[in-house]
């Protein structure tokens, strides 16, 4: 079946590192991909997508490329804030799932100033 | 503000008891999506309503259901609870039937304690 595995967290990064949060995937059709970002006490909202190979979804400095060689999704960016502090999840809808979204577990940021 | 409402924001209630958790989608929003969020389960989806039909089921309990109503809003009726089905439960819309690239509109979740 469908899955997406996600690296586990916590992260702590300093203010102004650089960012990896890996995401891979299993899907037997041709998925898209999604990097959903919850903040504290909030719900999810959608940071970026891609919705073919080597599409490159962008977002508020955030970056994934769809690499179907690798089955990967992974979320970067250059330098982080505080206010990036929040649990991303990466996420993926199969059309030959029915388009179930099926979401990673979730990785938790900590960015210290 | 997503645009997707959700009530109660907290229910306290006790095992055996029943609840209906009530979710309105974005104006114009077809699709109405149940999840439930624990910590030792993470992100779990439930069900799916478009256009007032069941569209998808996922890991749904049978002491579990919900319907969409005419006005599109949604609820979730949760029967019989358990200690365990303490989570955060939230409500999700789309514009489509779930096509490849629909985003999903999370509203803010309603807690629920069961004691």
């Amino acid at each position: 079946g469908n899955s997406v595995t996600q690296m586990e967290g916590p992260v702590t990064l300093s203010e102004e590192a650089f960012l990896t949060i890996n995401c891979t995937y299993t899907a037997t059709g041709y998925p898209s991909l999604f990097w959903y970002v919850q903040y504290p006490g909030e719900g999810l909202q959608l940071l970026l997508k891609a919705t073919k190979a080597d599409d490159k979804g962008s977002n508020k400095g955030f970056e994934a490329t769809y690499r179907k060689e690798t089955t990967s999704f992974h979320l970067e960016k250059g330098s982080v804030q505080v206010s990036d502090s929040a649990v991303y999840f990466c996420a993926l809808s199969d059309p030959t799932g029915g388009f179930k979204t099926i979401f990673g577990a979730g990785t938790r940021l900590f960015v210290k100033a | 503000d997503s645009g997707v409402t959700q009530t109660p924001k907290h229910l306290i209630t006790a095992t055996g008891q029943r609840v209906t958790l009530r979710c309105s989608p974005r104006s114009g929003d077809l699709s109405v999506y149940w999840y439930q969020q624990s910590l030792d389960q993470g992100l779990q989806f439930l069900i799916q309503y478009y256009n007032g039909e069941e569209r998808a089921k996922g890991n749904i309990l049978e002491r579990f259901s919900a319907q969409q109503f005419p006005d599109l809003h949604s609820e979730l009726n949760l029967s019989s609870l358990e200690l365990g089905d303490s989570a955060l439960y939230f409500c999700a819309s789309s514009v489509g039937a779930s096509g490849r690239a629909d985003t999903q509109y999370f509203g803010p979740g309603t807690r629920l304690t069961v004691l």
